[in-house]
């Protein structure tokens, strides 16, 4: 079992739609946890972290229920610019573990 | 400029060469990560360097596969005999400590 589990997708949305991804993870040790963000082939870049209170940045709201080991990320009012391949990330000692990431494409 | 940079961007090998891939980290980032991703898979993890100290090499998938940070700053991912199933490409990423990872635009590795 990888220890980092994402749907790969694609996810297919219109313009306005709101989309949520979900991630599990199986190390319960893990640390801190993130979503990045990566268009296609470049490099992946931070969109934020994820806080056990729930977080939210303009449109984007993250989510983490330790319990369930759960890592969620809701994206509102999607925008034909949100389209890219979104990755669930914990961090384990010093190392940050990616999972498959989620790829979402938004339609006009 | 001030991002991490990867060379060469692009490098095609023969099966059995070897291969030398660099990273030039953010200056004063201390630790440096090496990450390979193939088509359609996330980012999987190499190995990782705190100054010149390897901490964590435990992602490196065999013994053809070595990395090195000689004076904790420039990072060089070297891999013998390539393979064919080594064709990748293989991210740098660098930290002030183990915050936000900073990633080069990586090396894409084709082996024929």
């Amino acid at each position: 079992r990888k220890e980092v589990e994402q749907d790969p997708g694609p996810f297919n949305v219109p313009e306005g739609a709101t989309v949520a991804f979900n991630c599990t993870y199986s190390n319960s040790a893990s640390q801190s946890f993130f979503w990045y963000r990566q268009d296609c082939r470049k490099e992946p870049k931070l969109l934020m972290s994820v806080y056990s209170s729930g977080n939210e940045d303009g449109r984007f709201t993250a989510q983490l229920n330790r319990a369930s080991q759960y890592i969620s990320l809701l994206i509102r009012d999607s925008k034909l610019s949100d389209s890219a391949t979104y990755l669930c990330v914990i961090k384990e000692g010093g190392k940050l573990i990616f999972g498959q990431g989620t790829e979402l494409s938004v339609k006009p | 400029g001030a991002g991490v940079s990867q060379s060469p961007r692009y490098k095609v090998a023969k099966r059995g060469q070897d291969v030398a891939l660099r990273c030039d980290p953010i200056s004063g980032h201390v630790s440096l990560f090496w990450y390979q991703q193939a088509l359609g898979q996330g980012p999987e993890f190499l190995t990782y360097f705190q100054n010149e100290a390897q901490l964590d090499k435990s992602g490196l998938p065999s013994d053809r596969f070595f990395a090195e940070r000689p004076e904790g700053s420039v990072s060089t991912l070297k891999i013998q005999r390539t393979q064919q199933e080594d064709s990748a490409v293989y991210l740098c990423a660098s930290s002030l400590y183990t915050g936000e990872l900073f990633f080069g635009e990586g090396s894409r590795l084709t082996v024929l």
